[in-house]
């Protein structure tokens, strides 16, 4: 079983749709969670992280963590086709402990 | 400014012989990183390296990879005698470690483009 996973889709959309994308993870040690934006033969593009559990909100985007659960959410408001990618997970265990655990990421097509 | 770059960006090699690809961090980051990304899956960690030392290594660097970073600056990553599962994209990331822990402070990793290598 990997420390990371995520439902791969793919998700398809219409255009102003509230999007959700989530993790599940199995290490408690992780305290710091992110989500990466792929485009097609582009390497990551980090979004948003969070520490620990709760919410943050940037613009259309809203990451949520809930540790007791081991359960982590990216929402994105009012989608547009351009946010069409691949949004990976990712996660470890401590602010400088260095590398990243990555979910397989799901494919994500808004179409207008 | 400048962000995280990776060369080539892609190689196609024959089974059985050496590639070497380069990656040149943001200026200033003390951290680099090495991961591996097959199709449809998420990035897997090689090795990372702050400043000069290579702090870790993941058990899928075999033998046959090699990576340095001699100066604290570029990286390289060498794949001798390769073989067709090598086929991915190799991605390099960089991080700023700071000396003094800051407040609210998270190694964030910035990632390159990419190599994308094919075995045949």
């Amino acid at each position: 079983q990997k420390e990371v996973e995520q439902d791969p889709g793919p998700l398809s959309v219409p255009e102003g749709a509230i999007v959700s994308l989530n993790c599940t993870y199995s290490n408690s040690a992780f305290q710091y969670f992110m989500w990466y934006r792929q485009y097609s033969r582009k390497g990551p593009e980090l979004l948003m992280y969070t520490y620990s559990s709760g919410n943050k909100e940037d613009g259309r985007f809203t990451a949520q963590v809930d540790k007791s659960s081991k359960y982590i959410s990216l929402f994105i408001r009012d989608s547009q086709p351009s946010d069409s990618a691949t949004y990976l997970c990712a996660m470890n265990r401590g602010s400088t402990l260095g590398r990243l655990y990555f979910g397989r990421g799901t494919q994500l097509t808004v179409w207008p | 400014d400048t962000g995280v770059s990776q060369d080539p960006r892609h190689k196609i090699t024959k089974r059985g012989q050496n590639v070497t690809f380069r990656c040149d961090p943001i200026s200033e980051h003390n951290r680099l990183y090495w991961y591996r990304q097959t199709l449809g899956q998420g990035p897997e960690f090689l090795t990372y390296f702050q400043n000069e030392a290579q702090l870790e290594k993941s058990r899928l660097l075999s033998d046959r990879f090699s990576a340095e970073r001699p100066k604290g600056s570029f990286s390289t990553l060498e794949i001798q005698r390769t073989e067709q599962g090598d086929s991915a994209m190799y991605l390099c990331a960089s991080s700023l470690d700071p000396t003094l822990p800051l407040a609210g402070y998270t190694d964030t990793q910035y990632f390159g483009p990419g190599t994308r290598l094919t075995v045949l």
